[in-house]
């Protein structure tokens, strides 16, 4: 049972535009929402998270936005750049049950095109 | 300052050797994770530490021992590995894990390979 989906696999877009990632997910429980970037070969780093009392967050060229009734979030990278080009995991924590557990999912691999 | 480090960065070890991996933090985080990952696949939870206490153990096999000498440090004791256990080992830690919304932040793990 995946309760946090990544659909997409992978994604590619031009330098300059923007780039959109996608997360669904399934248990209404889940209350923080965070997205993290991951190069190979190397640990997960934190890019933005957002409550689930707030629809949007923005950080630089980075926003998430979250539609709780559809159970949907989605990170947008305006404008893209090269060094962007990474894996990028969906993750989600229960507040109810503590956020020591993170539920990922499985991961958009993005590429910038130069 | 957000950084959690991880040593050795790689770590190649027989089925009979017994190693360790090291994980530190000084955000004065409360709490300190051990996360296993294999290729193309998201992290595993393995152990959580929540003020220097074992909180949650993912039903690891016993060749993996976690230990938490004080609350900057984190290690993963390896004993009698089998080939599967190959993997990326991530160390992470939190403020606080047992409070809400509470982010992770990630040291840059350990490639393990178990021979």
């Amino acid at each position: 049972d995946q309760q946090v989906k990544q659909n997409s696999p992978s994604l590619s877009v031009q330098e300059g535009r923007i780039s959109i990632l996608n997360c669904d997910y399934t248990n209404s429980m889940f209350d923080y929402f965070l997205w993290y970037k991951k190069y190979p070969a190397e640990g997960p780093t934190f890019l933005i998270s957002i409550s689930s009392i707030k629809d949007k967050n923005e950080d630089g060229r980075f926003t998430v936005f979250l539609n709780k009734s559809a159970k949907h979030l989605s990170l947008h990278i305006v404008p893209s750049q090269p060094g962007d080009s990474a894996v990028y995991f969906c993750a989600a924590s229960d507040g109810q049950g503590g956020s020591e557990k993170l539920v990922f999912g499985k991961g958009t691999k993005l590429t910038v095109n130069p | 300052d957000t950084e959690v480090t991880q040593t050795p960065k790689h770590l190649v070890m027989g089925m009979t050797n017994k190693k360790s991996l090291k994980c530190e933090q000084h955000m004065g985080h409360r709490a300190m994770y051990w996360y296993k990952q294999k290729a193309k696949k998201p992290p595993e939870l393995m152990f959580v530490y929540s003020y220097e206490k074992l909180s949650i153990n993912e039903s690891v096999p016993s060749r993996f021992s976690p230990e938490c000498p004080n609350s900057s440090l984190l290690n993963l004791h390896l004993h009698a590995l089998q080939p599967e256990d190959s993997a990326l080992y991530l160390c992470a830690s939190s403020q606080d894990g047992t409070g809400q919304q509470d982010t992770q932040y990630f040291g840059p793990g350990t490639r393990l390979t178990v021979l």
